[in-house]
């Protein structure tokens, strides 16, 4: 089974701190992407990498920033937190275009005060 | 125009009605469809991908496209309790030299409840 796993279920962090969010997943995938889910807004994709040290910006990547070193690897970092960063993020991968599946980790609940 | 939107529910049917969620894009050059499910507290999981006209059926549910009309929709016969959730439609998007890397672009989701 393909397992994606994120460091904190729950994370609270304070207005102006560098939050970091990690994502490990353990089936070789070449693809990983970070999303954010809020209500009334579905996912929304931040950052996504097809290789290591390779990476895009997404359609909302203001305020974000990501890093791959190594393949099993995806860190989102949140340079200086802010309340509107509250949300559910979500960290997936695949192999697309071999599969086009994309699994998605259980997800970080962060709440910036 | 959002790029993906589904219907807005909450959509409530009774148990053994077929429930219907429909989904419309607005990239024309769009090829893959996918139906993720959500349940409450968890994470989105795979239900149906469509990459041609017409239907697609894998057991109760059948998934339908229309490029033409740039919509897609999945169906769900005999609805049980089990199947409420929050249903997400995806489009993937390529970007301008053609490649995707397996980047979706997400409806907002409707939510589905099946009541006894």
């Amino acid at each position: 089974d393909v397992k994606v796993t994120q460091s904190s279920r729950y994370l609270v962090k304070r207005t102006g701190e560098k939050v970091f969010l990690e994502c490990v997943q353990d089936m070789d995938h070449e693809n990983m992407f970070w999303y954010r889910q809020d209500p009334g807004l579905g996912l929304r994709l931040i950052y996504f990498s097809y290789d290591v040290k390779m990476k895009e910006k997404g359609d909302i990547p203001e305020g974000y920033s990501v890093s791959r070193e190594k393949k099993e690897r995806f860190s989102l970092i949140l340079e200086s937190a802010s309340t509107n960063q509250t949300s559910m993020y979500l960290c997936a991968s695949s192999t697309a275009p071999e599969e086009d599946t994309q699994y998605f980790g259980p997800g970080t609940r962060l709440t910036v005060l | 125009q959002k790029e993906v939107e589904q219907n807005s529910g909450p959509l409530s049917v009774p148990e053994g009605a077929i429930a219907s969620l429909n989904c419309t894009y607005s990239d024309r050059v769009s090829q893959s469809f996918f139906w993720y499910r959500q349940y409450s507290g968890k994470s989105p999981e795979l239900i149906m991908s469509i990459y041609s006209n017409g239907d697609k059926e894998d057991g109760r549910f059948t998934a339908q496209l229309n490029k033409a009309s740039q919509y897609v929709s999945l169906l769900i016969r005999d609805s049980q309790p089990s199947d409420s959730a929050t249903y997400l439609c995806a489009v993937e998007k390529t970007n301008a030299g053609g490649t995707s890397y397996g980047k979706l672009t997400f409806g907002q989701g409707t939510i589905l409840t099946v009541h006894p």
